[in-house]
């Protein structure tokens, strides 16, 4: 069975302060998906990024980075400089190979003050 | 592009009466579909995945189902509402994999919910 830990409940940063939410997995498959969504107030889920167990490379897009390391069945995501809009519930999220569900991490709320 | 269509957004019903939530995708052809229920505090889960039409699976006993009449519409019913059933009710699609294979490398993209509380 799959599980993610999102071990952070809520973190509270000032705007323009680094945030980094913490997501550790465990997976007996050598073949996974890793995602991160992001929930705003509205409710609705947002994709941001998928990253599959054979590549480890770590990804920047804009003001979000993900740091994945297989050696600690770690995927973090950190938002550089971050703004009120990114004030939202984070969600991690594992697939494995041949199995149709997501197995979703508790969530992480992320409050950012102007 | 594809889109994905969930109504009502909002609903309230009494103990006992029946539901019927509704979801379309547009866009895309034979997708995999998904019924999750996020209850107050946040967890997402599972409630139904379907690769098909009259292909569905339940991941959780319960009262609610699932029906998919068309290709793109997914039916989340209960023939009878309880309490509990109060939630967040999200739809998500997927593309479907290859040759039957499951296509878990696929991210779900998911509607913008349905709140109902039962009272």
């Amino acid at each position: 069975a799959q599980k993610v830990t999102q071990a952070q409940t809520e973190i509270s940063v000032v705007e323009k302060e680094d945030v980094t939410l913490d997501c550790v997995y465990e997976t007996r498959d050598t073949t996974y998906y890793l995602f991160w969504y992001k929930q705003p107030p509205s409710g609705e889920l947002v994709f941001l990024i998928r990253r599959n167990s054979f590549d480890e490379q770590n990804e920047i897009s804009g003001r979000y980075s993900w740091n994945f390391q297989k050696s600690t069945s770690s995927f973090n995501f950190t938002i550089t400089a971050s703004q009120v809009v990114d004030s939202a519930v984070y969600f991690c999220a594992l697939s494995v190979a041949n199995d149709y569900k997501l197995s979703f991490g508790a969530g992480t709320t992320v409050t950012v003050r102007a | 592009s594809q889109t994905i269509h969930q109504w009502p957004a909002t609903l309230v019903q009494p103990v006992g009466s029946p539901l019927s939530l509704e979801c379309t995708v547009e866009g895309t052809s034979n997708p995999n579909l998904y019924w999750y229920r996020q209850a107050a505090g946040r967890g997402l889960q599972l409630l139904f995945y379907s690769i098909g039409i009259d292909q569905i699976s339940s991941e959780v006993p319960q009262n609610l189902s699932a029906s998919r009449p068309q290709d793109r519409q997914f039916i989340l019913s209960s023939k009878k509402l309880l309490l509990s059933d109060s939630g967040f009710y999200l739809c998500a699609w997927s593309s479907a994999g290859t040759s039957g294979s499951a296509s878990s490398y696929n991210e779900q993209f998911f509607g913008p919910g349905t709140r109902l509380t039962v009272l």
